[in-house]
């Protein structure tokens, strides 16, 4: 079956960029989160959707950091004027249930920024 | 302290072997626990949950103490694919976000 889909799977930014990056949920999962995971380190919360509504921001790290679900489906991370230190892979989770904590992960994007 | 704090390894074990993780965590009001397999390069995948004191699943026992905040996860008979590394998993916050430990590496090796 379809899992979590994010793309593109590898991106390779010049500092000073702007990116975005896609996530496909699993079809009616109204959950969404985003996660970045540096080299060596467990998966860190970015922010959550229950459908289209962004309910947790605080794990954004700067207001370079934006994310959107507009219709309560795909979902995109998008990163301004990247830095350095944005370089890492960028992890998309969904789950069946309002605030699920059985969450299934897309593949993630690996962000290296130059 | 750190919300999830994990033995960080890495465990190099033969074949047949058993080992175990222990995961601290700081929040005392959490309820329920996982932990999640990830492979090198790829995504975290739910391996357990955890909402009471325990749960076994085959080879895989994961042991919960409220009073110390302690968990544990235990692996008998490892095999080969069992090479991966164990994140202790704990919902904090509001209960949506989840708190990651660092990973604990394991490798099984013939």
């Amino acid at each position: 079956g379809a899992g979590v889909s994010q793309s593109p799977r590898y991106k390779v930014a010049k500092r000073g960029q702007d990116v975005a990056l896609r996530c496909d949920p699993i079809s009616g999962h109204v959950s969404l989160f985003w996660y970045q995971q540096a080299l060596g380190q467990g998966p860190e919360f970015l922010t959550y959707f229950q459908n289209e509504a962004q309910l947790d921001k605080s794990g954004l790290p700067s207001d370079r950091f934006f994310a959107e679900r507009p219709e309560g489906s795909v979902s995109t991370l998008k990163i301004q004027r990247t830095q350095q230190e944005d370089s890492a892979v960028y992890l998309c989770a969904s789950s069946i249930l309002a605030g699920g904590r059985e969450q299934y992960f897309g593949p993630g994007t690996r962000l290296t920024v130059t | 302290r750190k919300e999830v704090e994990q033995d960080p390894g890495p465990f190099n074990v033969p074949e047949g072997a058993t080992v175990a993780f222990n995961c601290t965590y700081s929040n005392s009001a959490s309820q329920s626990f996982f932990w999640y397999r990830q492979d090198c390069r790829k995504e975290p995948k739910l391996l357990m949950s955890v909402y009471s004191s325990g749960n076994e699943d085959g080879r895989f026992t994961a042991q919960l103490n409220r009073a110390s905040q302690y968990i544990s996860l235990l692996i008998r008979d490892s095999k080969l694919s069992d090479s991966a590394t164990y994140l202790c998993v704990v919902p904090s916050g509001s209960a949506r976000q989840l708190t990651f430990g660092s990973g604990t590496q394991l490798t099984v090796l013939p």
